[in-house]
């Protein structure tokens, strides 16, 4: 089965902070995806990756950055964090190839 | 711009019920939809997916149709069991193939009344 995991499931930090989600998965995937959801607005793209130190941003990447560094791990990163990044995110991978994603379960992220 | 829509937003019915999902999308030039289940508090797992060329994909009790003319896609449950609650979305693959451009709906939640 594939697993895509991220880093925490529920995050609590302080605006100003800086802070960094992790998600790892084992299939080898080339595509990884960072979404964040919040209600009413149905999934929203802040950045894509399409293999090992390639990036693109989606529809909302203001105030966040990534990091593909190795073909498991894609990480975002929110250099200052504010109350308006209080969100579920969401990361998924998939094979360049094919068209189904794999999620993984999400990160609760409250910003104070 | 491509906008999905699912209504209605939330639907309860009893259990062995049979009933519809809809989804509907302004913009009929798409490669694919498909349709996911989420839980509460997680992650979004894939359950039909269905190319522009299709009319329609099964699986188990699930079964999903697309009408592109009308930007029309249904998910039929058939004899509907609690463990269904959930919230369902949709999600649209522009034609050009761009994962990037994916465009989800903000879901229907289900819930099943034993």
């Amino acid at each position: 089965d594939v697993k895509v995991t991220q880093s925490s499931r529920y995050l609590v930090k302080r605006t100003g902070e800086k802070v960094f989600l992790e998600c790892v998965q084992d299939m080898d995937h080339e595509n990884m995806f960072w979404y964040r959801q919040d209600p009413g607005l149905g999934l929203r793209l802040i950045y894509f990756s399409y293999d090992v130190k390639m990036k693109e941003k989606g529809d909302i990447p203001e105030g966040y950055s990534v990091s593909r560094e190795k073909k498991e791990r894609f990480s975002l990163i929110l250099e200052s964090a504010s109350t308006n990044q209080t969100s579920m995110y969401l990361c998924a991978s998939k094979f360049a190839n094919t068209d189904t994603q794999y999620f993984g379960p999400g990160t609760r992220l409250t910003v104070l | 711009k491509q906008e999905v829509t699912q209504i209605p937003a939330a639907l309860s019915v009893p259990e062995g019920e049979n009933l519809v999902l809809n989804c509907s999308f302004t913009d009929s030039a798409i490669y694919n939809l498909q349709w996911f289940r989420q839980d509460p508090g997680k992650g979004l797992t894939s359950l039909l997916l269905i190319q522009s060329s299709q009319r329609e994909q099964t699986s188990g009790r699930l079964n999903a149709s697309l009408d592109k003319s009308s930007g029309r896609s249904t998910l039929y449950i058939a004899a509907s069991q609690p463990g269904d609650s959930a919230t369902y979305l949709c999600a649209v693959t522009p034609f050009s193939g761009g994962y990037q451009k994916v465009t989800f709906g903000t879901g229907t939640k289900l819930q099943v009344i034993p």
